[in-house]
């Protein structure tokens, strides 16, 4: 149990594009999102949570109106890269936690991740 | 949240126990030692957690001293897919909501 899927996978775009990447909880609700971001050889880094049905809070430093973030339902959470350029090529991981008051409520299941390529 | 310890790097032999330290010296009573890794460019997967007790499953098993100060992930047959990035988090539980601040991790690698 407690799957989180990306997709794309993989996705190679031109600057000034914007770029869609889903996160989905395949076997559970998730109350709660995040968005991690990963430069090479460097640790994760969160840009931001999210929670169903309201606005997601930004890490210092993230701009939100260039990382847009939607957690329309308990499974589906998208983050959208607007105008894209070469420096916000990264590894984007998105991650899920069943929330609520229950044993395991708190971790953090993550996706396999998105490899962002900017030209 | 605390922060944490973990030496840069290590190697194990396969089939090996491996054991991976961690200092927590200024956790607070209400912080859980989280266990997660990094396999290169994949998603982090979550290992273990606990607060006071030894816990153990199917993946490892994880030792807490006493005190709370510091704590050992301990793999223990290692296998070569167990070369990874091991991070070791404090975390609040907050129904959900709290954040992992990932640190540097421990680079471990299995030996053949």
């Amino acid at each position: 149990g407690a799957v989180v899927s990306q997709h794309p996978s993989r996705v190679i775009c031109k600057s000034g594009t914007s770029v869609k990447i889903e996160c989905r909880s395949l076997d559970f609700q998730a109350t709660t999102m995040f968005w991690y971001r990963q430069f090479p050889k460097q640790s994760l880094m969160l840009m931001a949570t999210s929670n169903e049905g309201s606005k997601a809070t930004y890490e210092q430093g993230v701009e939100k109106d260039k990382f847009l973030i939607n957690h329309a339902s308990l499974t589906l959470s998208t983050l959208t890269v607007t105008s894209a350029h070469p420096e916000d090529s990264s590894f984007y991981i998105c991650s899920a936690t069943p929330g609520g008051t229950g044993v395991g409520t708190d971790t953090q299941y993550f996706g396999p991740g998105t490899r962002l390529t900017v030209l | 949240d605390a922060k944490t310890t973990q030496p840069p790097s290590m190697d194990c032999a396969e089939g090996r126990a491996a054991n991976l330290p961690c200092n927590h010296s200024t956790i607070s009573g209400n912080e859980y030692v989280y266990w997660y890794r990094q396999i290169h460019s994949q998603g982090p997967q979550y290992i273990i957690h606990g607060l006071k007790n030894n816990e153990t499953n199917e993946m490892a098993s994880l030792i807490i001293t006493e005190d709370r100060k510091s704590s050992t992930l301990i793999l223990p047959h290692a296998t070569l897919r167990d070369t990874a990035v091991y991070y070791c988090i404090l975390l609040i539980s907050n129904f959900g909501n709290e954040k992992l601040t990932f640190g540097t991790g421990t680079r471990l690698t299995i030996i053949p």
